[in-house]
């Protein structure tokens, strides 16, 4: 099984700043690797898919890095609605798929 | 737009069936995978099963011995059977689509909408 693995678990920032996140494979996925948010008490909602399409309707300050077992998904300016949890999920071992734990993006 | 959502107890008993469905609306079943997903605080996000709108399935090797996921297109809607359930199958259940693309020799397996979730607990 690949195992994700993302950090920081939770990642401070104040409101306009610049947050960056990372998810690491313990293996190569390729750029087999989607983003999603999630917000309490909602289901995760998908934000970038192949490492670093952004989905539809999504706001370009959302954008995704990386390839083989490194990726980033790097938030440029923070607005109110996107303190949440975030996950990383390989889909390259189809027909599996393995979840990172999550990193908490909460207000500084 | 296309909408999923799950229905089905919110309570089960341990060594029993926890049995829910996924009704699709607003869109086809067809050409699409259909998956299930759980949350739990100690699991996180964890894979159940797919299964292929051709009827063709997928389960997680952790839970296949006791999940089934079967579809009914004239319905649109799948479901999921988990067997012999005990506390630690307490969680949030999500259904959710998968897309079946394919371009540039890589394959796009990422699940693009989501139902709400429904908490099913397993108690006594």
């Amino acid at each position: 099984e690949i195992v994700m693995t993302q950090s920081p678990a939770t990642l401070s920032v104040s409101p306009g700043e610049r947050a960056t996140l990372s998810c690491r494979a313990s293996q190569s996925v390729s750029s087999n690797l989607a983003w999603y948010q999630q917000k309490p008490g909602q289901a995760p909602r998908l934000l970038i898919y192949a490492a670093s399409t952004r989905a539809t309707g999504i706001p370009a300050r959302f954008s995704g890095s990386g390839s083989g077992t490194e990726f980033t998904l790097t938030i440029s300016s923070l607005q109110s609605e996107d303190f949440a949890v975030y996950y990383c999920q390989q889909y390259n071992n189809w027909p599996t798929w393995t979840f990172g734990q999550g990193t908490k993006v909460e207000i500084k | 737009q296309v909408q999923l959502q799950e229905s089905g107890p919110g309570l089960v008993k341990p060594s029993e069936t926890l049995s829910l469905t996924c009704t699709v609306s607003g869109g086809s079943i067809s050409s699409y995978y259909w998956s299930w997903i759980r949350q739990s605080p100690g699991r996180g996000l964890e894979w159940i099963g797919y299964i292929y709108y051709s009827g063709s399935s997928n389960y997680n090797p952790s839970l296949k011995s006791r999940v089934t996921i079967s579809l009914d297109t004239s319905k649109n809607q799948f479901s999921l059977k988990l067997t012999s359930v005990t506390a630690a199958d307490t969680a949030v259940y999500y259904c959710a689509r998968v897309p079946d693309l394919c371009s540039g020799g890589s394959c796009y397996r990422y699940f693009d909408y989501w139902g709400q979730g429904t908490l099913v607990t397993v108690s006594s």
